[in-house]
């Protein structure tokens, strides 16, 4: 079975500086790829996802970024973090079955 | 195209039953739900399929409505271990992404 990495666990950055997140899989091959963002309290907000090596489709139109590089690598960027950008990011996994998607354990970034 | 989810929130006793409801307007193909503890990332529960049938895991079971493109969540019997946020996520017929629920906040006490 498929295994999601996320790193960090945790986050504090000031507002303008970059981000990059990154998530990697194991136990699968090309799966697809999605990038969600949690506010507190909140549901979940799909930002990006990818369908295969550099195949980005982009949900929400926002300062935010999304690359894959390699089959089981996904990362989310920023050039200059907003206050607004703060959250819970998961990074989620289909490996190809019925559309399911298994979850990262996250990173919560706070944005000051 | 987000399925709409009721109640918004709901709180138990240990014991109590509960019944968690996801409608969508699309016609479906398939129906997941999750459930996501307080900090922690959503964990995949169970999905039904068009046709398929009822399904259960332990005292959490779901069913689908195909003609009403409906699905229901029924927590028996409820335990502590049971509080979370509970999220549908609903496939259209003839598409491949998931669409996630707005949530449902369940709180069992003692």
């Amino acid at each position: 079975s498929q295994t999601i990495h996320q790193w960090p666990a945790t986050l504090v950055q000031p507002v303008g500086s970059p981000l990059s997140l990154e998530c990697t899989v194991e136990g699968t091959s090309n799966p697809n790829l999605y990038w969600y963002r949690q506010a507190a309290g909140r549901g979940l907000q799909l930002l990006f996802y990818s369908v295969g090596i550099g195949q980005i489709s982009s949900e929400v139109p926002q300062n935010l970024s999304a690359s894959r590089p390699q089959d089981r690598q996904f990362i989310l960027s920023s050039k200059k973090l907003l206050l607004s950008d703060s959250g819970f990011y998961l990074c989620a996994c289909n490996p190809g079955t019925d559309n399911i998607q298994y979850f990262g354990a996250g990173t919560r970034l706070s944005v000051l | 195209q987000q399925p709409v989810q009721s109640p918004q929130a709901v709180i138990l006793r240990e014991g109590e039953d509960a019944v968690i409801n996801c409608s969508s307007s699309k016609a479906l193909y398939s129906v997941h739900w999750y459930r996501q503890k307080h900090g922690e990332a959503p964990v995949f529960l169970m999905i039904l399929l068009k046709g398929g049938e009822q399904k259960g895991h332990d005292k959490i079971s779901a069913s689908f409505n195909e003609k009403k493109q409906q699905s229901s969540l029924y927590l028996t019997a409820s335990q502590l271990s049971y509080s979370g946020t509970y999220f549908c996520g609903t496939v259209r017929t003839g598409a491949n992404n998931l669409f996630f629920g707005t949530g449902t906040r369940l709180t069992v006490i003692p």
